[in-house]
């Protein structure tokens, strides 16, 4: 079946610049998740989304993160006045509850070059 | 804070060799374990997962993991590596029921297999 799709694959934007990265989950997943990879950094939580239970924030960076996710399925997580750090790929994940021990299935990413 | 660390940034053996990858988090209560995966070019796959139980689980590919709570750790194994099994592996954990579904993962390891 398909798998978690993230879209672009690649992006490569000025500094300064809004950019917007897609995630289409497996269908019937109620969790949704991102992460950031970065060079040198590993893998860092941003933000879950259970059902229509209030996403967890509590990795997202700054507040020129955001993310939402409409009507349980796509989300779309939004950076506004893109800086040089925000330079990563990218990472959606979802699972079929939220619970701890659901194992999470990732896309591909999406690889952001801020210039 | 929980933190998960993984001893080897980057590994090389030859085939045959056998593999242990060295995992420690940092985080008293009730956790689950993961393995992941990224093959070059492709997503992150889980490899291996300990929710309760038996603390030796074993995962695709001939891999397996040992949970030592009291030393807080959670090694990856494979007796005899193939070339195929290059790629970087990561270490995440779920704080049980703390932190629903979110992963904090370790910095990841390198491992290349020679011929």
């Amino acid at each position: 079946g398909a798998g978690v799709s993230q879209s672009p694959s690649n992006k490569v934007t000025e500094k300064g610049k809004d950019v917007e990265l897609r995630c289409d989950p497996i269908s019937g997943h109620t969790a949704l998740y991102w992460y950031r990879q970065s060079l040198g950094q590993g893998l860092e939580f941003l933000i879950y989304f259970q059902g229509n239970s209030a996403p967890d924030k509590s990795g997202l960076p700054s507040d020129r993160f955001s993310a939402e996710r409409t009507g349980g399925s796509v989300s779309t997580l939004t950076i506004q006045r893109t800086q040089q750090e925000d330079s990563a790929v990218y990472l959606c994940a979802s699972s079929s509850g939220g619970y701890s021990n659901q194992p999470q299935h990732f896309g591909d990413g999406t690889r952001l070059s801020i210039l | 804070a929980q933190s998960v660390s993984q001893h080897n940034h980057h590994v090389i053996l030859s085939e045959a060799a056998s593999l242990e990858l060295g995992c420690n988090y940092s985080y008293g209560g009730t956790v689950n374990l993961f393995w992941y995966v990224q093959y070059p070019g492709q997503h992150l796959q889980l490899l291996l997962k300990y929710f309760s139980g038996d603390p030796l689980v074993k995962g695709i590919k001939g891999f397996e993991a040992e949970f030592i709570k009291s030393k807080f750790s959670f090694n990856l194994r494979k007796p005899s590596v193939q070339w195929s099994d290059t790629a970087e592996y990561f270490c995440a954990v779920n704080a049980g029921t703390d932190s629903w579904g979110k992963l904090q993962f370790g910095a990841g390891t390198q491992v290349v297999v020679t011929p």
